[in-house]
């Protein structure tokens, strides 16, 4: 089974600071990466995809994506309490239709 | 906006019964999925459908199957609930292989 590896946390960061959540994955053919936003008791939502190597910026999201390293992170800046969830990490599988979910980063942004 | 309905929050259900979860999105996409999602294991893969009548198991098919007659409608069946089965269900439905999931609110599902 391939992996996706993320730190389960919880981050804590400050109101205002900038919160780097990681992820790493082993399947080398994985081509396009998500990264989702689960709230206690709510359903996972699509917060950024990156299929390229490099930086996608959206608002105060950053993706930022290495190959090489089979590394994902987000960025996001200005955090706020309400940024405060479970951040899921997501890799399509080389062969076949499934995506590899990483179990979460909790993250708690403190007023 | 992608709509991805799933038809109930709550469910609470008797061992041995067969139990029926419905997901229905609006968008035409070609892929649906259903995961359940316990404390500690994360997201795990049930089932998928790629086209309609088309279906593959996922990670954890056991003790359940799937049906697509149409395209916008993809259904799990529990065919004999076990305490087992209680979990969060969450459908999702995508456009395209390399696309994104679009995720339902979920079905809180008991088995007594």
């Amino acid at each position: 089974q391939k992996e996706v590896e993320q730190n389960s946390g919880p981050l804590s960061v400050p109101e205002g600071a900038i919160a780097s959540l990681n992820c790493t994955y082993s399947d080398r053919g994985s081509q396009s990466f998500f990264w989702y936003r689960q709230y206690s008791g709510k359903s996972p939502e699509l917060i950024m995809f990156i299929y390229s190597n490099g930086d996608k910026e959206d608002g105060r999201f950053t993706a930022q994506l290495n190959k090489a390293s089979q590394y994902v992170s987000l960025l996001i800046r200005d955090s706020q309490p309400s940024d405060s969830a479970t951040y899921l990490c997501a890799v399509t599988r080389a062969f076949g239709y499934a995506l590899n979910f990483g179990k979460g980063t909790s993250l708690l942004v403190t007023p | 906006d992608v709509k991805v309905t799933q038809s109930s929050r709550y469910l609470v259900k008797r061992t041995g019964e067969k139990v029926f979860l419905e997901c229905v999105q609006d968008m035409d996409h070609e892929n649906m999925f259903w995961y359940r999602q316990d404390p500690g294991l994360g997201l795990r893969l049930i089932y998928f459908s790629y086209d309609v009548k088309m279906k593959e198991k996922g990670d954890i098919p056991e003790g359940y199957s799937v049906s697509r007659e149409k395209k916008e409608r993809f259904s799990l069946i529990l065919e004999s609930a076990s305490t087992n089965q209680t979990s969060m269900y969450l459908c999702a439905s995508r456009v395209g292989q390399l696309q994104p999931q679009h995720f339902g609110d979920g079905t809180r599902l008991s088995i007594l």
